[in-house]
Formats: C-alpha cells, sequence, structure tokens
C-alpha cells in the first residue's frame, strides 16, 4: 500500500500562473484534508472533505480550490498564485471524524516567483 | 478562536539527558490532544492521542501526558535518533486540527 501520494513534489511557479497539486491516497479513507506549512510556523488547514461530493473550508481558504468525486482522490488547485502562496502543502487522510490520526503524504514544496 | 502553544520551540539534549516538552492549549470543545514527530523533508507521523485529563500514553521513551490546560511529553534517556521535530495539535471535531508551531529536538551523542 502507498498510502497517501502527493505529486509533484518541487514545483516552481510564476506569479500569476494556476496549477493543481494533485493527492491520491489508497487507504479507503473517508477523511481527507490539505494543509499548508510556513518556516516556524504551524500546519494550517485550507480545505478537507468528509466524503466524495463534500468540501468545506479550513483556516486559510483563499486563494485555493479544491474537489472531491472519488473516495480517493482530492486535488488542490491553485488560481492566480502569489508569493504568499509559497509553502509546503500536505495531504492528509483520516479514517473518521473523531480519531485525530492523520495519515500525511510526504509534501509538495511550491515556490511562487 | 483555537490556539496551540509550544514551548521551548527548541531544545538540544545530550544522549541520555531527559526532559519534558509543553504544549499549552485553548480549544473549544476538545475532542482529543494530539501529539505527531516530523522528521526533516517528511510529512508528520502520528504518535499520541489524549482524550481526557490524567490520560497518559507511552512509546518507547516517550510519554504524554494531559491535564485540563496542557500536555507534556516526557522524553526518557533520549537517543539521537529521537531529534525530530514535535508537534502538538487539538481538535474541535471532524479531525481537523489545530497544530501548534512545534519543537525542534536534537539529541547529541
Amino acid at each position: 500500500n502507498a498510502g497517501v501520494t502527493q505529486t509533484p513534489k518541487f514545483r516552481i511557479l510564476k506569479i500569476g500562473q494556476s496549477m493543481t497539486l494533485q493527492c491520491t491516497q489508497d487507504m479507503n479513507h473517508n477523511y481527507m484534508y490539505w494543509y499548508r506549512q510556513d518556516p516556524g510556523m504551524g500546519l494550517k488547514l485550507i480545505y478537507y472533505s468528509v466524503g466524495a461530493g463534500i468540501t468545506d473550508k479550513g483556516e486559510v481558504p483563499n486563494g485555493y480550490n479544491v474537489s472531491r468525486s472519488t473516495t480517493e482522490d482530492f486535488p488542490l488547485r491553485l488560481e492566480l498564485a502569489a508569493p504568499s502562496q509559497t509553502s509546503v502543502y500536505f495531504c492528509a487522510t483520516a479514517s473518521g471524524g473523531n480519531t485525530g490520526e492523520l495519515f500525511f503524504g510526504e509534501g509538495s514544496r511550491l515556490t511562487v516567483l | 478562536e483555537d490556539q496551540v502553544t509550544q514551548s521551548p520551540e527548541a531544545l538540544r539534549l545530550q544522549e541520555g539527558e531527559s526532559s519534558s516538552l509543553n504544549c499549552s492549549y485553548t480549544v473549544s470543545g476538545l475532542r482529543g490532544l494530539f501529539w505527531y514527530r516530523q522528521d526533516p523533508g517528511k510529512g508528520p507521523e502520528f504518535l499520541f492521542t489524549l482524550y481526557s485529563a490524567g490520560e497518559e500514553k507511552e512509546k518507547e521513551r516517550l510519554k504524554a501526558t494531559l491535564t485540563k490546560k496542557e500536555s507534556f511529553l516526557h522524553i526518557t534517556a533520549p537517543k539521537p535518533e529521537d531529534s525530530a521535530t514535535y508537534l502538538c495539535a487539538g481538535s474541535s471535531g471532524y479531525s481537523t486540527l489545530t497544530f501548534g508551531k512545534g519543537t525542534m529536538l536534537l539529541v547529541s551523542p
């Protein structure tokens, strides 16, 4: 089992470009999350999903969009990239809503220049 | 607003020198307090869940405890392989976690 797979691992974008960070899981977990991690800061929740077809905003959703058409996939879309979106992005899954035991991918490092 | 504060920001220990990391939290309707370990360039890895004051969990050289306002991660006789950033997080539902900034632990041989 691969667990949680994120692609790409690294990406450089120019200001104003758009891109999609991919996240796929083979754990059959209903709950999926996108966090961003900036140096010296805690992980911040961007969006989450409690199942296919259901998404909700986290703490820092501005500038991002998500969709959840299948259990396995939870892509994060960046529209009109800005330098403030330079960060490491982590996708995570959980088997339920009360476990708090999240399984993280290895991260996608994004730089916007 | 939910808040999780960890201290110290960084801690350097000699191998075998025991210590504790602190996590204080203000999370409305706390449904759990969680500890994670994060190695450089990797995603966080789950360590412990604590649900109620007085609860303790242990794993090898690590022991996590919880009071009504804070949690401690005690490290007994650490080894260099325990070097990592330790993250504390609280949840008020849907497993959406509010993370602290972490404590970077370095254990020297």
